[in-house]
């Protein structure tokens, strides 16, 4: 149980375009999500917690309006990187806890890679 | 907010030597300590984790340790295979801040 659904697994854009991350939750329902990145060979930062019906809440040094986060339902948030830089690559992954005391469970990540 | 040290960065076994990686963490409130493993461009895995009402707890040749009043808390890995080679992540606290990882590669 507990499956986190990441779409799409790696996505090539050019600068300047927007890119839309889907985060499902199959088997529970998530009200929290939450949305890390990750660069090559450092650690998972925390972006922003995703929280069904209301605002995102963002960490400190994430551009909301660049990382607009969408959580319109019981399973499914969305990260959309708008106007794309190559700063932007990086390994986007998305997670959940599941029911109880269920543990943190990730999504498979999305590879971005910025021309 | 809460932050974790991890230690070391890299770390290179004999195949059956043991391993160990330590963390510490800042915020005494953090009651949540689990332990991922990440393979190359792929998902962190959940191999085990530990609550604050715990000192230690083990899964065959994986074990967790977790001493509150020092707030650090340790990953052990015994008779370590070749398989084990990957980044182990140390994380804290209920939406987790995650330490900065450490290689470990076992050597045949």
């Amino acid at each position: 149980g507990a499956v986190v659904s990441q779409h799409p697994s790696w996505v090539i854009c050019k600068s300047g375009t927007s890119v839309k991350i889907e985060c499902r939750s199959l088997d529970f329902q998530a009200t929290t999500m939450f949305w890390y990145r990750q660069f090559p060979k450092q650690s998972l930062m925390l972006m922003a917690t995703s929280n069904e019906g209301s605002k995102a809440t963002y960490e400190q040094g994430v551009e909301k309006d660049k990382f607009l986060i969408n959580h319109a339902s019981l399973t499914l948030s969305t990260l959309t990187v708008t106007s794309a830089h190559p700063e932007d690559s990086s390994f986007y992954i998305c997670s959940a806890y599941g029911q109880g005391d269920s543990p943190l469970h990730f999504g498979n990540g999305t590879r971005l890679t910025v021309t | 907010g809460e932050n974790v040290e991890q230690h070391p960065s890299t770390l290179s076994v004999q195949e059956g030597d043991s391993a160990v990686i330590k963390c510490t963490y800042s915020d005494s409130a953090s009651n949540y300590f689990p332990w991922y493993k990440q393979e190359l461009g792929k998902r962190p895995q959940l191999i085990i984790d530990i609550r604050s009402n715990v000192g230690e707890k083990k899964d065959q040749r994986i074990a967790v340790t977790l001493n509150k009043t020092a707030k650090h808390f340790s990953l052990h890995i015994t008779e370590t295979q070749p398989e084990d080679s990957a980044v182990y992540f140390c994380a804290a606290g209920g939406i987790p801040t995650f330490g900065r990882g450490t290689s470990l590669i076992v050597h045949p």
